[in-house]
């Protein structure tokens, strides 16, 4: 039974340059949250995702914005990339919009020059 | 606003030795409070989830308790071994869509 996978691991991109990130969720999982992790912090809740439609949304501007797709997988992307963008960036899927455990990928590591 | 401390930032221990971490969170309303490990540059593995309604939950070695009234929970790690070193996380859900609001970890190191 595969966990919840993320693509790419590793991502170097230049300022203002577009990005865009991707997360399957655990088999039987029908909710994505995406969140940034800068370093030495936690983890900042960015979006959620349920029946194709963005639910809830934390404090980030526009140009983060993420799709889901039928067949529950995601995409993270975010445009105008700044050098403050580089991060750790966590996909957590779970069942329902309810307050079930939530399961997180490994992550993908972009770094903003 | 929801706000989440852990404390110490960092802790250094032998092996063999019980420790204790903290967490605290400004809101006691919450849904859940969840405990997470890290390692470094890794995502996030769960350790245990305790439901607004329960006191405390086990596994294995590690020992979570809530008191959702003061605010506080604990994790409590049984016979440290250098494998447990890893940065702890606390979580907390204050509402639905599982949006899980951070600490900033407890960077836990375990020597030989």
């Amino acid at each position: 039974d595969a966990g919840v996978t993320q693509s790419p691991t590793h991502l170097i991109k230049t300022r203002g340059q577009q990005v865009t990130l991707r997360c399957s969720p655990k088999s039987g999982h029908d909710t994505v949250s995406w969140y940034q992790q800068a370093l030495g912090q936690g983890p900042q809740f960015i979006f959620q995702y349920y029946e194709e439609e963005e639910r809830q949304r934390g404090n980030f501007p526009d140009r983060f914005s993420g799709h889901q797709f039928p067949n529950y997988s995601s995409e993270l992307n975010v445009n105008a990339l700044l050098l403050g963008d580089s991060a750790l960036y966590l996909c957590a899927s779970s069942l329902g919009q309810g307050n079930e455990k939530l399961f997180f990928g490994s992550g993908t590591q972009l770094s903003v020059l | 606003k929801q706000e989440v401390t852990q404390i110490p930032a960092a802790l250094s221990v032998p092996e063999g030795e019980n420790l204790v971490l903290n967490c605290s969170f400004t809101d006691s309303a919450i849904y859940n409070l969840q405990w997470f490990r890290q390692d470094p540059g890794k995502g996030l593995t769960s350790l245990l989830l305790i439901q607004s309604s329960q006191r405390e939950q086990t596994s294995g070695r590690l020992n979570a308790s809530l008191d959702k009234s003061s605010g506080r929970s604990t994790l409590y790690i049984a016979a440290s071994q250098p494998g447990d070193s890893a940065t702890y996380l606390c979580a907390v859900n204050t509402g639905t869509a599982s949006k899980l609001t951070f600490g900033t970890g407890t960077r836990l190191q375990v020597t030989l």
